[in-house]
């Protein structure tokens, strides 16, 4: 979706390290979202924002933290990345009408 | 907590065939949106159809439908005429209904369904 970027859209990465996920929309959109998908699981939700510097943990936020300092951007952060964080992540926004709109995810590697 | 099945995790179809993907789902709520989510392997997540839970007409989109059943908390997916684009991982999804603020619009979702079209 063009009004959604994820970067990078792929990472590989050592166990320990520090690693960042950025969330970019063009829209203005309150609304932003971080799930992650595994084998299994689905996607689950990450963490979430409603506004600048407003966030919540989702059902998965363990080892994960966020912020959102400008309304087009959410960051998504792994202080210390580990095996267990090798996923698919997904940034998403609201758009109104109930409906989310996602970005083209992230493949993050853990080594 | 709201919670989201999707029993089959994996479907094939013939081409132009018809088939049905199911989801049942677990939540106390009255007021509600239930989706269908679409994943190519190009690793997108489409919206493929939407459904109110208020609204007893069950949603279509094109040669998509759903069979929504609030009492018995089930929201199956058909699609007619199967086309090799509709391989793809399918996910139903559960959304609360409420005013904006924080929590707003979350989405809970099923396991998913693999489907493959056969041609």
């Amino acid at each position: 979706d063009a009004g959604i970027t994820q970067s990078p859209r792929h990472k590989v990465t050592e166990t320990g390290t520090p690693v960042t996920l950025r969330c970019h929309q063009t829209e203005n959109h309150r609304y932003m979202y971080w799930y992650r998908q595994d084998p299994g699981h689905g996607l689950r939700l990450i963490h979430y924002s409603y506004g600048v510097k407003d966030t919540d943990k989702g059902e998965v936020s363990d080892g994960y933290s966020v912020s959102r300092s400008k309304t087009e951007d959410f960051l998504l952060t792994l202080e210390s990345a580990t095996s267990s964080q090798t996923s698919v992540y997904f940034c998403a926004i609201s758009r109104g009408a109930n409906v989310l709109t996602f970005g083209a995810g992230s493949r993050l590697t853990v080594l | 907590a709201q919670t989201v099945t999707q029993s089959q995790p994996e479907m094939s179809v013939q081409e132009a065939e018809t088939v049905t993907l199911s989801c049942t789902y677990d939540t106390s709520e009255n007021n509600y949106y239930l989706f269908w989510y679409k994943q190519p392997p190009s690793r997108q997540m489409i919206l493929v159809i939407r459904q109110e839970a208020y609204k007893q007409q069950n949603a279509t989109e094109n040669r998509f439908s759903v069979n929504f059943q609030k009492a018995a908390k089930s929201f199956s997916l058909k699609i007619s005429d199967s086309q090799l684009g509709d391989t793809a991982m399918y996910f139903c999804a559960f959304m609360k209904h409420g005013s904006s603020g924080a929590g707003s619009y979350q989405l809970t979702f099923g396991k998913g369904t693999k489907l493959s079209v056969i041609p």
